[in-house]
C-alpha cells in the first residue's frame, strides 16, 4: 500500500512569490489534513477536509494560504504571496477515521 | 499557556532501559490521545492511542491516560537504539478531528 506522498520534499522561494504544496493521500481514506511545524515550535494543525469538503479550517494562518482537493483525492496548498515566517515543514496526513492518521514525510518551505 | 505540555529533553538511556514519556494538558475536553514517534526528516508515525482514561499495551509500549490529573505517559520496556527519535504526544476533542501536538520529547537510547 502506497503512503502519504508530498511534492515537493524541499522548496526554497523568495518573499512575495508563489509556492503551491501537493499532497497525495493513501486511496480510500475521506480524511486529509494539513499541518505546519516552524522552526522551534509544535506541529500545528492547519486545516481537515473530508472527501474535498474542508470541514476545519480553523488553523489556516491567515487568507495567504488557500488549500483545495480536487475530487477528493490529491489535495494542494498554496502560499501566495509568501512571507518569512511561513518557513517550516508542512505534512499531510490521511486517515480512513479518527484514528491511525499517517502521515507524509513533509514539504520543508524556507522563504528566503 | 500551551494546550499540552511536554518536556522536549533531550533524554538519553541504555539499552535495556525502561523508558518513561510525558504529557500534561489544561483543556478537559480532550478525549483521544495519541503518541507519534518521528525520526529525523520523516513525518510522525503513529505508535499507540486510546479513549478517555486507562491503560493500552502494545508489544514493548504501554500508554496511560489520567485524566483527572490531566496527564498523559509513554512508557518504553527494553529499550533498543532503534528507538531512538522524537516522540509526540498528541490529542483532539470530540466532536472534530483537529489534533494538537505536544513539542516531542528527543530520546537516545545507547548501545
Amino acid at each position: 500500500e502506497a503512503g502519504v506522498t508530498q511534492f515537493p520534499s524541499h522548496s526554497v522561494i523568495e518573499k512575495g512569490q508563489t509556492v503551491t504544496l501537493r499532497c497525495d493521500p493513501i486511496s480510500g481514506h475521506d480524511n486529509l489534513y494539513w499541518y505546519r511545524r516552524v522552526m522551534g515550535k509544535e506541529i500545528k494543525f492547519l486545516l481537515h477536509f473530508v472527501k474535498e469538503s474542508k470541514q476545519d479550517e480553523s488553523g489556516m494562518p491567515n487568507n495567504r494560504f488557500l488549500a483545495e482537493r480536487t475530487g477528493g483525492t490529491y489535495s494542494t496548498l498554496k502560499v501566495q504571496p509568501a512571507e518569512l515566517e511561513d518557513s517550516g515543514v508542512y505534512f499531510c496526513a490521511s486517515s480512513q477515521d479518527r484514528w491511525g492518521a499517517f502521515f507524509g514525510q513533509g514539504t520543508r518551505l524556507t522563504v528566503v | 499557556q500551551k494546550e499540552v505540555e511536554q518536556d522536549p529533553g533531550p533524554l538519553s538511556v541504555p539499552e535495556g532501559a525502561i523508558v518513561s514519556l510525558n504529557c500534561t494538558y489544561s483543556n478537559s475536553a480532550f478525549q483521544y490521545f495519541m503518541w507519534y514517534r518521528q525520526y529525523s526528516r520523516k513525518g510522525p508515525e503513529l505508535l499507540m492511542y486510546t479513549y478517555s482514561s486507562g491503560n493500552k499495551e502494545d508489544g514493548r509500549f504501554t500508554a496511560q491516560v489520567d485524566k483527572s490529573s490531566k496527564y498523559i505517559s509513554l512508557f518504553i520496556r527494553d529499550s533498543q537504539p532503534s528507538d531512538s527519535a522524537t516522540y509526540l504526544c498528541a490529542m483532539s476533542q470530540t466532536g472534530g478531528f483537529k489534533t494538537i501536538f505536544g513539542a516531542g520529547t528527543r530520546l537516545f537510547v545507547k548501545a
